[in-house]
Formats: C-alpha cells, structure tokens, sequence
C-alpha cells in the first residue's frame, strides 16, 4: 500500500542553525501538507501545497519557513533559523486531489530537537 | 483556538464493548469531518470520515455519528478491541480551498482485556 515517507526520523541541532525536513508523498497525490505537534498540544496545520505553489499557511509559518518541491517526488520543509519554540514532531500529509472528500495521508513524522 | 474539542482526554473500554469517542465544534463553516488514530512514534492514521450532508457514515466496526444543530460528532467502536488502543484525533476542514485539518487534542482510549 502507498504511503507518505519522512526522513530523518529525528533531528537535533542548535538553535539559530537552519534545518530541511523531507517527505515523499504518495506518487499520485496533488495536495501537499505540513502539520506539527509540540509535545502535549494538539496537531496544528503549518501549509498548504498545490499546483508547485502555497495555497495556504498559518499564522505560525512565518518568514523562517519555507517549503519546496525541488523534484516530482520530494516535499521539503526548511527552516532557516531554528528557535526552542520549534522543537516538535512535524508531519507531512499528502491527498489525492482537491475537487472531493478525501483523506489527508500523513507520514510517520520527524522529531525535531532544537537545543 | 478552540475550534475543535474533544473534551475528554481519556477514556478506559473492556474489551467486546463499545466505546464512544465524542468531539465538538464551533465553526459552522465545517463540512468535512475526519477520525485519525495514532499509535506512539507514528503519523496519524484515518480511520473514517463524514460530509455535511450526512448524519452517519459506517466502515466495519466503526461509525461516525454527526449532529450538525449541536456541533457534535462521536466516533463509535463495536465491539472494541486490543488493538484499537490508541490516542483519537477527530479533525474538522473546509471542502473549499486547501481542506486544512483542524485537530482536537485526542483521545486517549484504552482497551483492557
């Protein structure tokens, strides 16, 4: 069965360093996400991706994100200067189209530690 | 931002009985509503939706009930088993535009044998 890869599994780094968290979605897939979870709090949306372009962001997706297709498989995360505050699991979700019902897809997430 | 609740943060099943998850909404505007479980050091999971238009949806032993009038919709497991032991997310979007998930905080449902 398809399924929505992360990697790494976790990463830690120093705060202010820039990191790239990368997810392959299901091949098939138009829609594109990220989502994360401070530990303890809830699943939060951080982006939208369609058409190689963002269709919409939250307030937390500030100028220190960015996100990239580079590729026709991968879907990349970037942040530029780490902060404590972004330490948590970040989870890509990819779905098939945009026109219907259907279910967002997610990967198994990668930790990010900023120390 | 409190748009989604699920306001119990665990709950304890035997097993063979039914367990009922329940989620609450205050955004009127949502049409499409969504269960996940997760397992610890996994994604997300889906386990069933529901549209607006409906007020039941079932797949095997799993049933989404959804009241629009009372912005509330419960997830129900019959019977419950071991293996369903997990943390519930109900997760609520728009059909318009990028269908952006809004997640309650979870559930945690433990199955005991």
């Amino acid at each position: 069965e398809p399924e929505v890869t992360q990697t790494p599994s976790h990463q830690v780094t120093q705060m202010g360093q820039e990191v790239i968290l990368r997810c392959v979605p299901i091949s098939n897939h138009l829609y594109f996400y990220w989502y994360r979870q401070i530990l303890g709090q809830k699943v939060e949306f951080l982006v939208s991706f369609y058409n190689n372009e963002i269709s919409e962001k939250s307030e937390i997706f500030d100028d220190q994100f960015s996100v990239e297709r580079p590729d026709g498989s991968n879907f990349t995360l970037k942040i530029r200067s780490t902060k404590l505050e972004d330490s948590a699991m970040y989870f890509c979700a990819s779905r098939e189209d945009w026109s219907s019902y259907n279910e967002q897809f997610f990967g198994p997430g990668t930790r990010l530690t900023v120390l | 931002d409190q748009q989604v609740k699920q306001n119990s943060p665990s709950l304890s099943v035997q097993e063979g009985r039914i367990s009922i998850l329940n989620c609450d909404y205050t955004n009127s505007m949502f049409d499409y509503f969504l269960w996940y479980k997760k397992y610890p050091a996994e994604g997300p999971t889906f386990l069933i939706s529901i549209s607006s238009i409906k007020d039941k949806n079932e797949d095997g032993r799993f049933t989404v009930f959804l009241n629009k009038s009372a912005k509330h919709l419960s997830l129900h497991i019959v019977p419950s088993q071991p293996g369903d032991s997990a943390v519930y997310f109900c997760a609520a979007s728009l059909i318009q535009g990028a269908q952006k998930l809004v997640f309650g905080q979870g559930t945690r449902l433990t199955i005991n044998p």
